[in-house]
């Protein structure tokens, strides 16, 4: 039972160039997450999905950043035209249904963006 | 604003001495969760306490919750080597969406052999 796989695992970009991300959650599992980590720092929220529904984008920058969750294959995070203050570790988490309010979440390894 | 803020940043023993972190937070919660992470990987889910909960136990795990005082504390019995990692807290606030967890900074514990 493979955990929530996330990848790449390393990217890296020059400024101005697209940056995607992709996140497959555990079995069973249909939310799905993105969290941010710059170094030394805690997780920042970013976005919340279901299939085919973005439930909760209070923590996404207004531009540049989108997510998606489609009906068939992964969650994809785009960062258009990448600023070197994007560069961090984007972590993707994904819950089971019916764990409302419950929090848990199970983490990815993580895909570590460099911006040139 | 930052919710949670664990205290200390580092901490190092030596193995088989007991660790102690501290969280505060400042809003309303449902429950806390404690997560370790391992420099350079995922975070892994520790424990949850919930908010009418004042004490939780796993394995070598003890977690409190003074809602009163807006606090919790990890503590972990006869650490090990293997417990080097940076621990963190987090909640979910009332009216927060599930998965909106807000971290703190973590506390970076060090054991040594």
């Amino acid at each position: 039972n493979a955990g929530v796989m996330q990848n790449p695992r390393h990217l890296v970009r020059r400024r101005g160039q697209e940056a995607r991300l992709r996140c497959s959650p555990m079995k069973g599992h249909s939310h799905v997450y993105w969290y941010r980590q710059l170094p030394e720092e805690g997780l920042k929220f970013m976005v919340y999905l279901q299939k085919e529904n973005i439930i909760d984008e209070s923590g996404m920058p207004k531009e540049r950043f989108s997510a998606e969750f489609p009906k068939e294959g992964p969650s994809i995070l785009r960062i258009q035209q990448v600023v070197r203050g994007d560069s961090a570790a984007y972590f993707c988490a994904s819950s089971p249904i019916g764990t409302e309010n419950t929090g848990e979440l199970f983490f990815g390894e993580g895909s570590r963006l460099t911006v040139l | 604003s930052q919710q949670g803020e664990e205290d200390p940043q580092a901490l190092s023993i030596q193995e088989g001495e007991n660790a102690t972190m501290n969280c505060s937070y400042k809003t309303s919660i449902n429950n806390l969760q404690w997560y370790r992470q391992n420099s350079g990987r995922g975070l892994v889910h520790l424990i949850l306490i919930r908010s009418n909960e004042r004490e939780k136990h796993s394995g070598r795990l003890r977690v409190t919750l003074d809602t009163s005082k807006k606090s919790s504390s990890l503590l972990i019995t006869a650490s090990r080597a293997a417990d080097t990692a940076s621990y963190f807290c987090a909640t979910v606030g009332y009216g927060g969406s599930q998965g909106n967890l807000i971290f703190g900074k973590g506390t970076k514990l060090s054991v040594k052999p």
